[in-house]
């Protein structure tokens, strides 16, 4: 079965980092683009980033560039998102998803979510 | 970059009704529109990519079609497990892009 799980969400303060991972399996992970997408609490859906299946093209909302890195390693089947310089309208559930590429596919599997508080 | 609007942003419905939901975005997106379900508490679920193209598993009471800028939703006959709220996506371009949602819930 094709399973994505998020982890690493918590409380962090303004301008504090986290690293959230998402462990991947089922699937042939190297052969996936991979992406992020969060929820404000009680609001929609808002896309984070995107990376390639290699790694080797990222792609990030403007509301987060320069601040997030999204990251991979195929050996471990694992995607990553380091998160610095947290602000209070980065809380929300964030969701791993399975592929998502430009004119090819949308996601179509997703994780759980894992909850980013940033308050102090 | 690209702007999505769904309508109408609410609706109530019997069991066994059909519904409909419409998307529209921007500028012309060709036919990479996505169509996800998400329930309370539940991550979303994908439905439709490619307008009309239903993913593994989802049930054929559910379909779309559109291309360019205008896409709806369509479920028939409605059911209990259908109330929830439903995000289409383009990805045709980065960034991409979600609509507001439209919430299904019970008359």
């Amino acid at each position: 079965e094709e399973q994505v799980l998020e982890s690493g969400g918590g409380l962090v303060q303004p301008g504090g980092s986290l690293r959230l991972s998402c462990a991947a399996s089922g699937f042939t992970f190297s052969t996936c683009a991979m992406s992020w997408v969060r929820q404000a609490p009680g609001k929609g859906l808002e896309w984070v980033s995107t990376i390639n299946h290699s790694g080797d093209r990222t792609n990030y909302a403007d509301s987060v560039k320069g601040r997030f890195t999204i990251s991979r390693d195929n050996s471990q089947n694992t995607l990553y998102v380091q998160m610095n310089s947290l602000r209070v309208e980065d809380t929300a559930v964030y969701y791993c998803a399975k592929r998502g590429w430009p004119g090819v596919l949308p996601s179509d599997l997703w994780g759980r979510g894992t909850l980013v508080t940033v308050s102090s | 970059d690209i702007q999505m609007t769904q309508s109408p942003s609410s609706l109530s419905a019997s069991v066994g009704d059909r519904v409909t939901i419409t998307c529209r975005a921007s500028q012309g997106i060709s036919n990479y529109l996505a169509w996800f379900q998400q329930k309370p508490g539940q991550a979303p679920k994908s439905l439709i990519y490619a307008a009309s193209s239903l993913q593994s598993g989802v049930p054929s009471k559910f379909s779309g079609s559109g291309s360019g800028t205008d896409f709806t939703l369509t479920i028939s006959s409605l059911q209990p497990d259908d109330f929830a709220t439903y995000y289409c996506q383009q990805y045709n371009t980065f960034p991409f892009t979600f609509g507001p949602g439209t919430t299904v819930d019970i008359k």
